[in-house]
């Protein structure tokens, strides 16, 4: 029971390089969410998606776009990575009321 | 704007000793209040929850406690243990919206 899978699981990007961070879950939930993490910040919400086909914006979207696939797979794209976006990035899904939590991304920008 | 905040960036507790954990809100419109625990290089875990017409919810050593009227909530873990050093997360929800997280407790238990 895999739960929630993202990959990579560590990157090094050169400033105004782009990648895809990967997401899929495992356990048919509608909602799933890109947080970031920050030292002395918290978790914040990148995009999260309600259900299939939509995606909605969060606290911090700038410079990031979203693709919700399908049920399973939510997709997170930096476009031209900037320093300011060194992160560990978390995918997470839920079902109801609590969220489950990939392993993370820790991604840096040089 | 941060809405929620947990403002003990660390503890230090005993081994058996009580460790509480703070977190205080602004928006009152939140109903729905959760704990994750989190390890280094993994991602966080659920611990605990509370809904907002409780103010109390007990799970083994774990217990919430949620005061509306100071819009505070404390995680109660007794007895600590060593296994439970960890960054605490409080996060808070508005309905049909998402969780909202504190910056993070880093708790320390000691032999």
């Amino acid at each position: 029971n895999a739960g929630v899978t993202q990959t990579p699981k560590f990157q090094v990007l050169k400033t105004g390089q782009s990648m895809t961070l990967q997401c899929a879950q495992d356990m048919n939930h509608n909602s799933m969410y890109w947080y970031r993490q920050d030292p002395g910040m918290g978790l914040r919400l990148i995009y999260y998606s309600a259900s299939e086909g939509t995606t909605d914006k969060g606290e911090v979207p700038n410079g990031y776009n979203v693709s919700r696939l399908n049920k399973r797979e939510f997709s997170l794209r930096l476009e031209s990575a900037a320093p300011s976006q060194t992160s560990v990035y978390f995918c997470a899904s839920r079902p109801d009321t609590e969220a489950f939590f990939g392993q993370g991304t820790r991604l840096t920008v040089v | 704007d941060q809405q929620v905040k947990q403002n003990s960036p660390s503890l230090s507790v005993q081994e058996g000793r009580i460790s509480i954990l703070n977190c205080d809100y602004t928006n009152s419109m939140f109903d729905y209040f959760l704990w994750y625990k989190k390890y280094p290089a993994e991602g966080p875990t659920f611990l605990i929850s509370i809904s907002s017409i409780k103010d109390k919810n007990e799970d083994g050593r774990f217990t919430v406690f949620l005061n509306k009227s100071a819009k505070h909530l404390s995680l109660h873990i007794v007895p600590s243990q060593p296994g439970d050093s960890a960054v605490y997360f409080c996060a808070a929800r508005r309905p049909y919206l998402y969780m909202r997280f504190g910056a993070g407790t880093r708790l320390t238990v000691k032999p």
